[in-house]
């Protein structure tokens, strides 16, 4: 079991669908990570929050929108996606500020599919 | 600006034998490390790390790792493989600055074979 929670594991949409990802964690980290991982290849960095503020913004789309409410959760907003964001999306978490060399803790991703 | 450089996308190594992944790293100050594995639809889950505090460092599931810094190098080990061990390996270095606070390597594809 892992102490990052995402949901749904799944996610099947359309290119028009609006859909979003949530991550929620409990052990108090106050940074948190969206990564994409492709097929055989490492996790590649979307974004990254730190003390709920967005900090680190890796050139993402505007149809990837990131969200924090609280230190708790992390949510990823879906819209008009093409078929090559097709991927596993991975949330993860660290305590302190993203760049204290503490380990980046994951959950285990949703797998979304674009039709 | 730090780096790791895994050798060898794929190794296959027979139950019971030695495991060996090959990281190597690419920094200017000592470095933090990390060891991270990926089973099939799951997400990645830590190993090891490296924290400067002693070069061999233990990790989960029998895994260790040596800091070897006048080879920057930080290979992964397990004496006998076990089927169980069959997933992706990443080796990971942390930045202490930059867009990217934490680089992988490409990743190592474990095979274990009956």
């Amino acid at each position: 079991d892992t102490e990052v929670t995402q949901t749904p594991k799944h996610l099947v949409m359309g290119m028009t669908n609006k859909k979003s990802l949530k991550c929620e964690q409990h052990m108090g980290h106050r940074a948190m990570y969206w990564y994409k991982q492709k097929a055989k290849k490492p996790p590649e960095l979307m974004f990254v929050y730190s003390y709920e503020k967005l900090s680190i913004n890796e050139s993402v789309p505007s149809r990837f929108s990131p969200e924090c409410p609280n230190s708790s959760l992390l949510n990823l907003h879906l819209h008009a996606l093409q078929p090559e964001d097709s991927a596993l999306y991975l949330c993860a978490s660290s305590s302190g500020q993203p760049h204290s060399n503490q380990p980046q803790h994951f959950g285990d991703g949703t797998r979304l599919s674009i039709l | 600006a730090q780096s790791v450089t895994q050798l060898g996308s794929h190794v296959s190594v027979s139950e019971g034998a030695l495991v060996l992944l090959r990281c190597n790293y690419s920094s200017s100050v000592p470095p933090y490390l990390f060891w991270y594995v990926q089973y099939p639809n799951q997400g990645l889950q830590l190993l090891l790390k490296y924290t400067s505090a002693a070069t061999l460092v233990k990790g989960i599931n029998g895994f260790e790792a040596e800091f070897k810094k006048s080879e920057t190098s930080f290979h992964l080990t397990k004496p006998s493989a076990h089927m169980s061990d069959a997933a992706e390996y990443f080796c990971a270095v942390s930045r202490s600055s930059g867009n990217t606070p934490l680089v992988f390597g490409k990743g190592t594809r474990l095979s274990v074979i009956a």
